[in-house]
């Protein structure tokens, strides 16, 4: 059964600290998003790669996030430094780009920064 | 670009109750659509899907949506409702770009 893995599941980290999330999407999916989820917001999408190449990050606070993939199987999501504001939980998803096909999210990352 | 409105924020039935959650998308060009569902703690999950054909698709659990062209929506229905479809729901549209828009979300409480 193909699925989106991420970890770590939970995160509490004190504000300052660095953070990094790790996405393996589904093999042979060649798109990749991030989103996060609050309750202010919903879902928004921080950034986008195809074929590991980041399409779309406008989404993103440039000054303290950073998203790269240093291979076809591991997306990473990275603050330094992290602020409670922060404080969401951490979305990937990935698809493939063609039509009729959808996004396959991950379980998420709980992120807490006190 | 692309955006998708939820009009209900907030949806409380009981059991055994119909439910329509309103969808609409602003796009001018070819869309696929979706409603995806998120569990308590859990993550999104695909409910059903539109690309093409008949307009009126069916997914799990009992759930349908029609999709309307000419009113840009995207109604999901379920004739009577379970508490065990207490839960988040999310209409997103893809359109040229292929990234995912979604919605506010919709939360669902259905009552025993």
């Amino acid at each position: 059964d193909a699925r989106v893995t991420q970890t770590p599941r939970h995160k509490v980290t004190e504000m300052g600290q660095e953070v990094t999330m790790r996405c393996q999407p589904i093999l042979g999916h060649n798109t990749v998003f991030w989103y996060r989820q609050t309750m202010m917001q919903g879902l928004e999408l921080l950034a986008y790669f195809r074929n590991r190449a980041p399409l779309d990050d406008s989404g993103m606070p440039k000054d303290r996030f950073s998203a790269e993939m240093p291979d076809a199987t591991l997306a990473t999501l990275k603050i330094q430094p992290s602020e409670p504001r922060d404080s969401a939980v951490y979305f990937c998803a990935s698809g493939l780009v063609r039509e009729n096909t959808e996004a396959f999210f991950g379980q998420g990352t709980r992120l807490t920064v006190v | 670009a692309q955006s998708v409105s939820q009009h209900n924020h907030h949806v409380i039935l009981s059991e055994a109750a119909s439910l329509e959650l309103g969808c609409n998308y602003s796009y001018g060009g070819t869309v696929n659509l979706f409603w995806y569902v998120q569990y308590p703690g859990q993550h999104l999950q695909l409910l059903l899907k539109y690309f093409s054909g008949d307009p009126l698709v069916k997914g799990i659990k009992g759930f349908e949506a029609e999709f309307i062209k000419s009113k840009f929506s995207f109604n999901l229905r379920k004739p009577s409702v379970q508490w065990s479809d207490t839960a988040e729901y999310f209409c997103a549209v893809i359109g040229g770009s292929y990234i995912p828009t979604f919605g506010r979300g919709t939360s669902l409480i259905v009552h025993p």
